[in-house]
């Protein structure tokens, strides 16, 4: 099956700096999304992007489907920022999300 | 915020017994689908549904069952519940091949 991997796993940021977080897919999909998990355990859909930019305030994302990888940005890091970010694929027809282990952000005020 | 409920939130029960996990969408969409979350796996999918009486096997099927007799309610059995299916549970929806939406989670302990 597709493989997604998610780097880094683990990233502390001081209050007001910026991130980049890296998904990688092993093979072309028809669908991806970025989720935060917050502290709380709630998956909160970020971004639905199979391919392109897409920002949304602070965040932003970008898909290079041909080369298989997709980036979040996270600009002026806030502590409630912090959770752990998951990347999801589908392959085309697959109709079946599979995630990445996740990146675990912490921001420290 | 999509209109899905997990029920119950929090459960334990004991070793052998069996247990349902109930999931509730007020979207009418087509597709839902049950996820176990696990501390160094990220989530894994263990059933889906595309319609009515129309479910698949996900990744992690062994020990669940599922049941979808209508369109907003997606039940998980654990027909007898061991250790290993201690977990965080989530229910997620989408209309096609579009973005899923999750529930909030059921954290189920097997003891």
């Amino acid at each position: 099956g597709i493989q997604v991997e998610q780097s880094p796993p683990d990233l502390i940021l001081q209050e007001g700096a910026n991130s980049t977080l890296r998904c990688n897919f092993s093979d072309s999909v028809n669908n991806l999304q970025w989720f935060h998990q917050n502290p709380w355990g709630q998956l909160i859909n970020l971004f639905y992007i199979p391919s392109g930019t897409k920002q949304n305030g602070r965040l932003s994302a970008t898909t290079v489907a041909t080369e298989r990888y997709s980036l979040l940005y996270i600009s002026s890091s806030q502590t409630t920022d912090s959770g752990v970010y998951f990347c999801a694929v589908e392959r085309g027809g697959s109709e079946k999300l599979v995630f990445g282990k996740g990146t675990k952000l912490t921001v420290n005020p | 915020d999509a209109g899905i409920t997990q029920s119950p939130r929090h459960k334990v029960t004991e070793t052998g017994t069996p247990v349902t996990l109930r999931c509730h969408q007020t979207e009418n969409h087509r597709y839902m689908y049950w996820y176990r979350q696990d501390p160094g796996h990220g989530l894994r999918l263990i059933h889906y549904s595309y319609g009515v009486k129309d479910t698949d096997k996900g990744e992690v099927s062994d020990g669940y069952s599922v049941s979808r007799s209508k369109t907003e309610d997606f039940l998980l059995t654990l027909e007898s519940a061991t250790s290993s299916q201690t977990s965080v549970y989530f229910c997620a929806i989408s209309e096609s091949v579009s973005e899923q939406y999750f529930g909030p989670g059921t954290r189920l302990t097997v003891t």
